[in-house]
């Protein structure tokens, strides 16, 4: 089984400022997906981002872009020029690849506060 | 492009009453997922349909809950007879069957349900 873990439960940046989110998962697949989800208040879920593990480039998606580490099962979102419309829980998740549908499996996100 | 739907947004009942839980998949997504979070806790997959078959029930918890998904289309998720324990936000979530792709999934708002 897969497990995912957000160690940082609440986080704050200042507007403008970076902040990175961290994430570690445990598995013993070789291939799969990992994402990072945002949760707006009273919004629905949206992905942020995804990284298939067979890659060893850096997924980027404009402001935010993940740190990837494969071998240290790392999975850490950095949110770069932070605005207000960035406050949201952000959760973490994994994924098996068997080329069709699977489900995530989640970590218990992180509320990020970004203050003006 | 219509997103998930989720009906009803709020749900408040009794324990021992029954509540039906509805979601609408993107349109021409043949897979849908149901994932629950309880209060402090991580977000949980429930189970996923193909169409309207279940493809991985694993995830349920006992046999007071009942999904079904006639017809392929919306589906439907019945908690019966409710538990205190059963509080919290169901999500659906769909995704389309591509042969040879993980696509990504997409959210609802979720439902929060509400046993007293």
């Amino acid at each position: 089984a897969q497990t995912v873990t957000q160690s940082q439960p609440e986080m704050s940046v200042q507007e403008a400022e970076t902040v990175t989110l961290s994430c570690t998962y445990d598995t013993s697949e070789s291939n799969y997906y990992l994402f990072w989800y945002k949760q707006p208040p009273s919004r629905q879920m949206i992905l942020v981002i995804r990284q298939e593990a067979y890659k060893q480039q850096n997924a980027t998606e404009n402001r935010f872009s993940v740190n990837f580490q494969k071998a240290a099962k790392s999975f850490s979102l950095k949110i770069s020029d932070s605005q207000l419309g960035d406050t949201a829980m952000y959760f973490c998740a994994f994924m098996k690849d068997n080329n069709a549908g699977n489900m995530l499996t989640f970590g218990g996100g992180t509320r990020l506060m970004v203050k003006p | 492009e219509a997103g998930v739907t989720q009906f009803p947004s709020h749900s408040v009942i009794e324990k021992g009453q029954t509540v039906t839980l509805r979601c609408d998949p993107i349109s021409g997504h043949d897979n849908l997922y149901w994932y629950r979070r309880v209060m402090g806790k991580e977000i949980k997959f429930l189970l996923h349909f193909v169409k309207e078959s279940k493809q991985d029930e694993s995830g349920m918890p006992n046999n007071r809950f009942l999904a079904e998904r006639t017809g392929g289309t919306y589906s439907t998720l019945k908690v019966q007879p409710a538990e205190l324990e059963d509080s919290g936000v169901y999500f659906c979530a769909s995704s389309p069957l591509l042969a040879g792709v993980t696509d990504t999934q997409y959210f609802g708002p979720g439902t929060r349900l509400t046993v007293l």
